[in-house]
């Protein structure tokens, strides 16, 4: 059973970093196959796609986020990460990780993180 | 607002049928199959169904999806409590070429 697990701050500075981790058990990166995607549910609203990464480090963003997003991966620790740039209050949202295999097949529990000062 | 149309809400009583809609365009579901997604309090995210009307091992049958056109359903039947939670409709959009979701419905079991 592949299982997901975020980590990182729950809490970042406008205008810094938001920094993220996904950790991955129960199967592994490297085996290809399957893109590793963020997605984020702000307050009280709907889910919104952030971006993917495959084992090889190949990346496909939302436009929107684009410019301030990266995304990439680690096989040797079966873990993907994200990193959004320049936060403001509008990046408050609970970050999920999950697994695409065209459909989102397995999900982390999701943290939330809070941009303020 | 989302590109995918639902219901904000859906209610019924235990042992009932429900049904959540979701409606795009043809850039959407028009073109791409739909996935559906359970969000309950406290718990990972559970894919429900993928392209169209597959359901993943561990999905009660009592939970079908169908497709027509540029519009989508999840019915729910013999409603239990432990389906109350939020739904939520995917695909992939050619227009804006990732994927989309809907705006969720918030299921209550009466």
């Amino acid at each position: 059973q592949v299982q997901l697990q975020e980590s990182g701050p729950g809490l970042v500075k406008p205008s810094q970093t938001l920094s993220l981790t996904c950790t991955v058990s129960g199967g592994s990166i490297s085996s290809g196959g399957h893109f590793w995607s963020w997605i984020r549910q702000h307050p009280g609203k709907g889910l919104e796609w952030i971006g993917y990464i495959n084992h090889s480090g190949s990346t496909y963003y939302n436009p929107s986020l684009k410019s301030r997003l990266t995304i990439s991966v680690d096989t040797s620790k079966n873990q993907f990460s994200l990193k959004l740039s320049s936060v403001t209050a509008a990046d408050t949202a609970v970050y999920y990780c999950a697994r695409d295999t065209g459909a989102l097949d397995y999900w982390g529990q999701g943290t939330l993180v809070t941009v303020s000062s | 607002q989302s590109v995918l149309t639902q219901p904000p809400s859906a209610s019924g009583t235990p042992g009932q049928r429900v049904t959540i809609s979701c409606s795009g365009s043809r850039y959407n579901i028009g073109r791409n199959t739909v996935n559906w997604y359970q969000l309950l309090p406290g718990t990972a995210p559970k894919l429900l169904f993928f392209r169209d009307n597959q359901r993943p091992s561990g999905v009660p049958d009592r939970f079908s999806g169908s497709k027509s056109g540029t519009s989508a359903s999840l019915a729910i039947s013999g409603l239990q409590s432990e389906d109350e939670g939020d739904y939520y409709c995917a695909t992939w959009d050619d227009s804006l070429n990732r994927p989309v979701f809907g705006g969720g419905t918030k299921l209550t079991v009466l």
